[in-house]
C-alpha cells in the first residue's frame, strides 16, 4: 500500500509570515509530485507540481522535492489570509494512480 | 472553456435507490478517476479508468460501479449496496502517455450526496 503522509494541522501562521508545509511519501519509485489547494467545501485546485529534486518556484509558492529523504514540501511566503484553506500533497505511482495525504489544514491570521 | 463538469451538484438518496453522478470531460483527457472525500478526510479512489471500456476497482469500490462507453464520459453510480453514501464526491482527469508522465489530475466541482 503505497502511502502518503502529512500532518493535519491545523496550521496557524500569522499574515506576512512563511507558512512551511510537509509530506513524506512511501514509494521510492514516484516521480512525480503535486500540491492542491482545497476550499472548504470546494475541490481541489492544482497550485505546483515538482519532478525533480530541489526547488521550484512559482510566485509565493515554492515546492521542495527530496527523493532520497521521500520528502516534499511546500513553503508560501508573504501568507495571506487568503492562502487559507486545506493543502493535499498527492504522489503519482503506477498506472497513472495518484496517492493523496489526508491534508494539512492552515489558518493564516490577520 | 475546457474542463470537467460534474453533475449535479447536489443529490438525496433514498433508502434503497441506486443514484448515478454525471462527470463530463471535454480535455481530451485519457484517464479518468472518481473519488469519495467524507468530512475533514482526505481522498479515496473508488474506480478509475485508463481508456475507453476499460475500468479498474480503486481502494473502496464495494458498492459503487461505473461505465466508460465515451472517452470523454465516466458516471458513477452509488448503490443501495453502499451503505453510507454521504459524502463530498470527486471527478478527475489526467492525460497519459505512459507511466512516466508527469501530467497532474485536473478535478470537477463535486457533488455532494445525502441520504434522504
Amino acid at each position: 500500500q503505497k502511502e502518503v503522509e502529512q500532518n493535519s494541522g491545523p496550521l496557524s501562521v500569522p499574515e506576512g509570515a512563511i507558512a512551511s508545509l510537509n509530506c513524506t511519501y512511501s514509494d521510492r519509485v514516484s516521480q512525480s509530485f503535486f500540491w492542491y489547494r482545497q476550499y472548504s467545501g470546494k475541490s481541489p485546485e492544482l497550485i505546483m507540481s515538482i519532478y525533480s529534486n530541489g526547488d521550484k518556484e512559482d510566485g509565493r509558492f515554492t515546492a521542495q522535492l527530496n527523493k532520497a529523504s521521500q520528502y516534499v514540501s511546500l513553503l508560501i511566503r508573504d501568507s495571506q489570509p487568503s492562502d487559507s484553506a486545506t493543502y493535499l500533497c498527492a504522489v503519482k505511482g503506477d498506472f497513472n494512480k495518484f496517492y493523496f495525504g489526508s491534508g494539512t489544514k492552515l489558518n493564516v491570521k490577520p | 472553456d475546457g474542463g470537467i463538469t460534474q453533475s449535479p451538484k447536489y443529490l438525496f438518496r433514498k433508502e434503497g435507490q441506486n443514484v448515478t453522478l454525471s462527470c463530463e470531460q471535454n480535455l481530451n483527457h485519457d484517464a479518468m478517476y472518481w473519488y469519495r472525500q467524507d468530512p475533514g478526510q482526505g481522498l479515496r479512489l473508488i474506480y478509475y479508468s485508463q481508456i475507453v471500456n476499460d475500468f479498474q476497482k480503486g481502494d473502496i469500490a464495494e458498492g459503487y460501479s461505473v461505465s466508460r462507453e465515451k472517452k470523454e464520459s465516466f458516471p458513477l453510480t452509488v448503490t443501495s449496496a453502499q451503505k453510507n453514501p454521504t459524502a463530498f464526491y470527486l471527478c478527475a482527469s489526467s492525460p497519459w502517455t505512459g507511466d512516466n508522465s508527469n501530467q497532474p489530475q485536473h478535478f470537477g466541482d463535486g457533488t455532494r450526496l445525502s441520504i434522504l
